[in-house]
């Protein structure tokens, strides 16, 4: 049983240095989300494919942020010159369309990134 | 506009019942979710209302009212495994979910 898988899973970065996430959904699951968690919070929307199209992009995210999934399987996460509000758990999520569960969202182990 | 509330933590005894609860106001809504997440691990799904009533699946129930914009998530027989945050999410008209904040469950011997 493959579920989500995210690399790494964890990352220590200097402020002003870029990085990238990168996350497996399960494979038959053709939307794929992205979510920032702070503690004692919730997850935090960042976007969300469809397939190989992004769908929608939180109106909070920056333009330091990039994500793309080019052929609709694997997708990646880049914070250019990161900061330190930055420093964060980095969750990605995959759910199918259609279905007797449409919509669940399966969750991956999240990147911790620690922004020095 | 959108909001979602749920206590910040509560405090349960081995064995026994606790209900946590959840509010949300949102004009458009396609289910409530409520997940578990062990600290410093991802959320795991434990269920999902659209309609109102309850939905029982072994020691965990849940139960919606969308005319109250109320839900709440009742965990029996309480194990020590069972300490974790709870998070209540609703999915919007846009299918995207909008999360609480969590609550902190603590079960003491």
């Amino acid at each position: 049983d493959t579920g989500v898988s995210q690399d790494p899973r964890h990352k220590i970065t200097k402020r002003g240095q870029n990085v990238t996430f990168r996350c497996d959904p399960i494979s038959e699951h053709n939307r794929l989300y992205w979510y920032r968690q702070t503690l004692g919070q919730g997850p935090e929307f960042l976007t969300y494919f469809q397939n190989e199209a992004q769908l929608e992009k939180s109106r909070l995210l920056s333009d330091r942020f990039s994500a793309e999934r080019p052929k609709g399987s694997f997708s990646t996460l880049e914070i250019q010159r990161t900061e330190q509000g930055d420093s964060a758990m980095y969750l990605c999520a995959s759910s199918l369309e259609y279905g007797t569960r449409p919509y669940e969202q399966y969750f991956g182990p999240g990147t911790r990134l620690t922004v020095t | 506009g959108q909001n979602i509330d749920q206590p910040t933590e509560m405090t349960a005894t081995e064995g026994a019942i606790v209900q946590i609860n959840c509010t949300y106001q949102t004009s458009g809504f396609n289910g409530l979710f409520w997940y578990q997440q062990h600290a410093g691990e991802a959320p795991t799904f434990l269920s999902y209302n659209v309609l109102d009533g309850l939905e029982e699946k072994g020691r965990f129930s849940s139960f919606l009212s969308r005319s109250k914009g109320y839900s709440y998530l009742l965990l029996k027989e309480l194990q020590m495994k069972d300490s974790a945050s709870y998070l209540c999410a609703f999915m919007d008209s846009n299918y995207q979910l909008i999360w609480g904040a969590g609550t902190k469950l603590i079960i003491k011997p």
